[in-house]
């Protein structure tokens, strides 16, 4: 009962490199999400997805791109990494029904030196 | 659009004390209300949630009823317990219910 899966766990970027995080859900959820929590703050909404192959902009998109080419997949790409992007970002998925359970990943923490 | 209002942490209580955190809400129709938890170091977790107006949502011990004549949602526990210490997130789906607002978040340390 793997649930959402985050990788890597932790990883330290230097500026101006470019990664992925991926992140995969078992659940057949059509709607997943990325947040970054800085520390001591609450959740900023990067980017959602309603469904395979549909994304849309949260409230702090930039310095960031998303995919969603199948249900299970939702990986986020960090290009030309800054310090300002050091946090820790959250995986989240969960149906299209308003009353459904949001099921978060374990956070992935990132480091950009 | 929606909104969520916690109260300001950090909230810091001796065990066994009753914990109240406030939770106001701004959203259009009938959202679902939910109260998601996160422990030092992990992800966020469902504590409970409410879907529909005077729903009392409960789980381990922790409380919190839908009131829509006073847009909240607040979170009540008799008793604190050490393991209670973590931060909880106040949040709603609806309206465009696409996205889920949080609120900021209320960090409880319980002390011995």
């Amino acid at each position: 009962n793997a649930g959402v899966t985050q990788t890597p766990k932790f990883r330290i970027l230097k500026i101006g490199q470019s990664m992925t995080l991926q992140c995969t859900q078992d659940m057949n959820h059509n709607y997943m999400y990325w947040y970054r929590q800085d520390p001591g703050m609450g959740l900023k909404l990067i980017y959602y997805s309603v469904g395979a192959g549909i994304t849309d902009k949260g409230e702090v998109p930039n310095g960031y791109n998303v995919s969603r080419s199948t249900t299970e997949d939702f990986p986020l790409r960090l290009e030309l990494a800054a310090p300002s992007q050091t946090s820790v970002y959250f995986c989240a998925s969960t149906t299209d029904r308003v009353d459904s359970t949001i099921y978060f990943g374990e956070g992935s923490w990132l480091t950009v030196v | 659009g929606n909104s969520v209002t916690q109260m300001e942490g950090p909230v810091t209580l001796s065990e066994e004390a009753f914990l109240t955190i406030n939770c106001t809400y701004t959203a259009t129709g009938y959202p679902s209300l939910f109260w998601y938890v996160q422990y030092p170091g992990e992800g966020l977790q469902l504590l409970l949630k409410a879907t529909k107006a005077d729903d009392k949502g409960s789980n381990k011990g922790f409380e919190a009823t839908y009131r829509k004549e006073t847009t909240s949602f607040h979170l009540e526990k008799g008793s604190v317990q050490v393991s209670d210490s973590a931060v909880y997130f106040c949040a709603l789906r609806g309206g465009g219910y696409q996205k889920v607002t949080f609120g900021t978040g209320t960090k409880l340390q319980v002390i011995p």
